[in-house]
């Protein structure tokens, strides 16, 4: 599995969006960009996938450059609530296999007042 | 739809008992589940792949003696901490994901395992 880097925190202030970036220089073909959230005490949850270009749903967006060897996770507006710990993943997820997923060390998000 | 339940959420035991828990897929079948360890600020620890009708597969360095893992139905796995002491107390976690028609990995809500 490709293995990813993120930065360890980042800090931000309620109403403004918030761009994490993962690398994963070594993602193959067949792989998958994954970001989840993580809140203290629960399971982490899926926020969004992508394989390029841009994704978008209900609570972010995802960019993906053309060499695919990066990504960023876009939050609008962020709120109190979205101080949780986010992780990006990379693999072959889509595949009907069962690929285990190996986490990285996440990016803890602090949204101040 | 593609929810994986956990139970149970948390538990105190003694030291030298062994512990059950539960990770169930409540609207989909999950032939291979995964579990998960997690200490305090730190990331999640993938522990090993359990496998509906077969053995487990155990990451390295994890002891499978000690942490016992049953797949027997495609709807429910268990992992039994065995003989637990302190340094077994952490957060666990289990993931599944459906055959299709979802994206990405649904997780339990996760086990608060302290030994005393």
């Amino acid at each position: 599995l490709a293995k990813t880097t993120q930065p360890i925190s980042m800090d931000s202030y309620e109403g403004q969006e918030v761009n994490i970036t993962c690398s994963h220089n070594n993602i193959a073909t067949n792989d998958y960009i994954t970001w989840y959230q993580q809140f203290p005490s629960q399971g982490p949850r899926f926020i969004i996938q992508g394989y390029k270009t841009k994704v978008t749903n209900e609570v972010a967006s995802l960019f993906i450059p053309a060499d695919r060897k990066s990504s960023t996770l876009s939050l609008p507006r962020v709120s109190l609530s979205d101080t949780a710990v986010y992780y990006c993943l990379v693999g072959d997820t889509e595949n009907t296999g069962f690929q285990k997923l190996v986490f990285g060390t996440g990016t803890r998000l602090l949204v101040s007042p | 739809g593609a929810v994986v339940s956990q139970h149970p959420s948390r538990v105190i035991c003694k030291s030298g008992t062994s512990v059950k828990i539960e990770c169930r897929s409540l609207d989909f079948q999950a032939t291979t589940m995964f579990w998960y360890r997690q200490f305090p600020k730190q990331s999640l620890m993938l522990m090993a792949t359990s496998n509906e009708g077969s053995k487990a597969t155990y990451e390295q360095g994890v002891e499978k003696d000690k942490f016992l893992i049953n797949h027997a139905s495609l709807t429910l796995s268990t992992l039994t901490v065995t003989s637990a002491h302190p340094e077994d107390s952490s957060f666990y976690i289990c993931s599944a994901r459906p055959q299709s028609g979802v994206y990405g990995y649904t997780f339990g809500s996760g086990t608060r395992l302290t030994v005393v």
